[in-house]
């Protein structure tokens, strides 16, 4: 089945700069890559995603990039604030009948000091 | 928006105890999923289900069980509660591409 690696495990930074977070997976397949944010206390959130056949796709100051051949994907927070201060996981869905399952990473704390 | 809502916030049985949580949403959606949520492990897919009384087994099934009589409640079972199975447990549901996720049942077995 699909493998999704996560890192880092933790990122610290400070407000301003940026962040970024790398995820790889193991399934060539797999064709849709959402990102979650999470928090403390609640639910994960998506906050955005891509599709296979897209390369890169921006939302006002997150952004993430695809790279198929490598099997990577990472998510880009630009211009940090304190609130973007959360559990971020990657996630990646495999080829095939997967009934849209959705393989998660580990997990990355991020922690954004002002 | 879609709502996913799960039973219970928090539960605390004891070992052995048979565990049921609930998940309930209310847009008519196919696919529903159970993960469980453990620090330094991510997101783990236990069970889901893509119809009623269809049910797929996920990544880490053992100990628990899974039910769907109706399209809108998928409901997770563990047969013999352990404490290994202290965990927080997330219900989700599939609108489109991405879940909508319920808010959790935090889960202790003692």
């Amino acid at each position: 089945g699909e493998n999704v690696e996560q890192h880092p495990s933790t990122l610290s930074v400070q407000e301003g700069d940026s962040a970024v977070i790398k995820c790889t997976y193991s399934d060539s397949a797999s064709n849709y890559f959402p990102w979650y944010k999470q928090e403390l206390g609640k639910r994960p959130q998506l906050i955005i995603d891509i599709r296979s056949n897209v390369g890169e796709k921006k939302d006002q100051r997150i952004a993430v990039t695809l790279n198929k051949t490598a099997k990577h994907f990472s998510l880009h927070i630009t211009e940090t604030q304190p609130e973007d201060s959360a559990v971020y996981f990657c996630a990646a869905r495999g080829g095939g009948t997967s009934y849209g399952k959705l393989t998660f990473g580990q997990g990355t704390i991020l922690t954004v000091h002002p | 928006d879609v709502k996913v809502t799960q039973s219970s916030r928090y539960l605390v049985k004891r070992t052995g105890e048979k565990v049921f949580l609930e998940c309930v949403q209310d847009m008519d959606h196919e696919n529903m999923f159970w993960y469980r949520q453990d620090p330094g492990l991510g997101l783990r897919l236990i069970y889901f289900s893509y119809d009623v009384k269809m049910k797929e087994k996920g990544d880490i099934p053992e100990g628990y069980s899974v039910s769907r009589e109706k399209k809108e409640r998928f409901s997770l079972i563990l047969e013999s509660a352990s404490t290994n199975q202290t965990s927080m447990y997330l219900c989700a549901s599939m609108p489109n591409y991405g879940y909508t996720f319920g808010s959790g049942t935090r889960l202790t077995v003692v």
